[in-house]
């Protein structure tokens, strides 16, 4: 049972450019929620997709998108990259409409390093 | 609005002697609490969950943490500390009302030594 994949690994973006993250949830899981993982930081919630609508967001501007697939991947698009976006970006999916659990599994994550 | 407080950045223990890592959190809700473990240049791996169910909650490897509602905690303890046990970890939040967002502590860095 192939578990939460993340790619890239690691990626090296110029200030102003575009990045896309991209996400693969655990089999069976239908939710995918993103998080920012600041260098010495817990990791910040970014925002969270569900039958392909965003269904909750965290406190980050709108230069970070995202979109979820029919079959329930997802990306991260973040535009107008600033150095402060340097960071490790991770991807967690969950199962939706079970009663209370709200375990997320997390994939290995992706370096983002800003120049 | 929830969150979590991590009251130590940094722990220090012999192997072999016991863990106590140290959660107190704040919900407007019922809360679900969370114990991850983040090995170096590894993914998050969750240990426990706390969902409404028994205040003592065993986990993967040895570890446990009890809920304590009169004293919002939800401290991590460990009876005997192995080398890899060496990590981050991280104490979680997550409200009912919230539809599943995590909120994370800033993280206790445990350090076994010999």
């Amino acid at each position: 049972d192939a578990g939460v994949t993340q790619s890239p690994t690691h990626l090296i973006k110029t200030r102003g450019q575009q990045v896309t993250l991209r996400c693969s949830p655990k089999s069976g899981h239908d939710t995918v929620s993103w998080y920012q993982q600041a260098l010495g930081q817990g990791p910040q919630f970014i925002f969270q997709y569900y039958e392909e609508e965003e269904r909750q967001r965290g406190n980050f501007p709108d230069r970070f998108s995202g979109h979820q697939f029919p079959n329930y991947s997802s990306e991260l698009n973040v535009n107008a990259l600033l150095l402060g976006d340097s960071a490790l970006y991770l991807c967690a999916s969950s199962q939706a409409g079970t009663l209370v659990t709200y375990e997320q599994y997390f994939g290995p994550g992706t370096r983002l390093t800003v120049t | 609005a929830q969150s979590v407080t991590q009251l130590d950045s940094h722990v220090s223990v012999s192997e072999g002697t016991p863990v106590l890592l140290r959660c107190n959190y704040s919900s407007s809700y019922s809360p679900s609490l969370f114990w991850y473990v983040q090995h170096p240049n590894k993914g998050l791996q969750l240990l426990l969950k706390y969902t409404s169910a028994a205040t003592l909650v065993k986990g993967i490897n040895g570890f446990e943490a009890e809920f304590k509602k009169s004293e919002t905690s939800f401290h991590l303890t460990k009876p005997s500390a192995h080398m890899s046990d060496a990590a981050e970890y991280f104490c979680v939040v997550s409200d009912q009302g919230t539809a599943s967002k995590l909120t994370f502590g800033t993280g206790t860095r445990l350090q076994v030594t010999l």
